[in-house]
């Protein structure tokens, strides 16, 4: 099992420019998940997933799109990159929505965007 | 909306016990969590605890959850050199959404 990776490790975007963030996951989890963590903030929920072809907005949805097309893979667009969006972003999965010890929820190594 | 607040910077010296302190604003939380974050990577859970309860013990971690004073702890004894990382408190309201709401996260420094 390799887990949640994601692409790439590190970007930097022009104000402006699109890009997809990629998320991909292995265990045939249904519950799939994007958070942004700012300096000294904590974890912001962007979108989420409870499965192949339902998404949902979280707190922080603006300027980022999502889609589920299949269980494994979970993708992050933005729209027109702006310096508001500079952050790390990180992608869950989980079998249910709800963590628990017993049933926890894996994060991805994280994809450090710099927008410019 | 929900807040859930925590201190920012916890230092102990190695064997000693430490508490990292939460609270939150939400009185239908559910769940509340605490996660560890070390540097470079992604959270990890802890462990958890369900509202209708008092206490949680787990090895060498702790949670104590006051509810009426809203009022979470983690308590990690024997801490270690390993221990040190950044700590997240959150919350699962009741309100039938799948959100957490994280607190800022409290950085722990174990000095040897």
């Amino acid at each position: 099992n390799a887990g949640v990776t994601q692409t790439p490790k590190f970007q930097v975007l022009k104000t402006g420019q699109s890009m997809t963030l990629q998320c991909a996951q292995d265990m045939n989890h249904e519950y799939m998940s994007w958070y942004r963590q700012d300096p000294g903030m904590g974890l912001r929920l962007i979108h989420y997933s409870v499965g192949a072809g339902i998404t949902d907005q979280g707190e922080v949805p603006n300027g980022y799109n999502v889609s589920r097309s299949t269980t494994e893979d979970f993708p992050l667009r933005l729209l027109s990159a702006a310096p508001s969006q500079t952050s790390v972003y990180f992608c869950a999965s989980s079998k249910n929505p709800l963590p628990s010890v017993t049933d926890t929820q894996y994060f991805g190594p994280g994809t450090r965007l710099t927008v410019l | 909306g929900e807040d859930v607040e925590q201190s920012l910077f916890l230092s102990v010296r190695e064997g000693d016990s430490s508490v990292i302190n939460c609270t939150y604003t939400d009185s239908s939380s559910t769940y509340l969590y605490w996660y560890k974050q070390e540097p470079g990577a992604g959270l990890q859970l802890l462990t958890y605890i369900f509202s209708n309860m008092d206490m949680k013990q787990d090895q060498r971690l702790t949670v104590l959850l006051n509810k009426k004073d809203k009022h979470l702890s983690l308590r990690i004894a024997d801490t270690q050199t390993g221990d040190s990382a950044i700590y997240f408190c959150a919350e699962k309201s009741g309100a039938g959404s799948y959100q957490l709401t994280f607190g800022k996260g409290t950085k722990l420094s174990v000095i040897p």
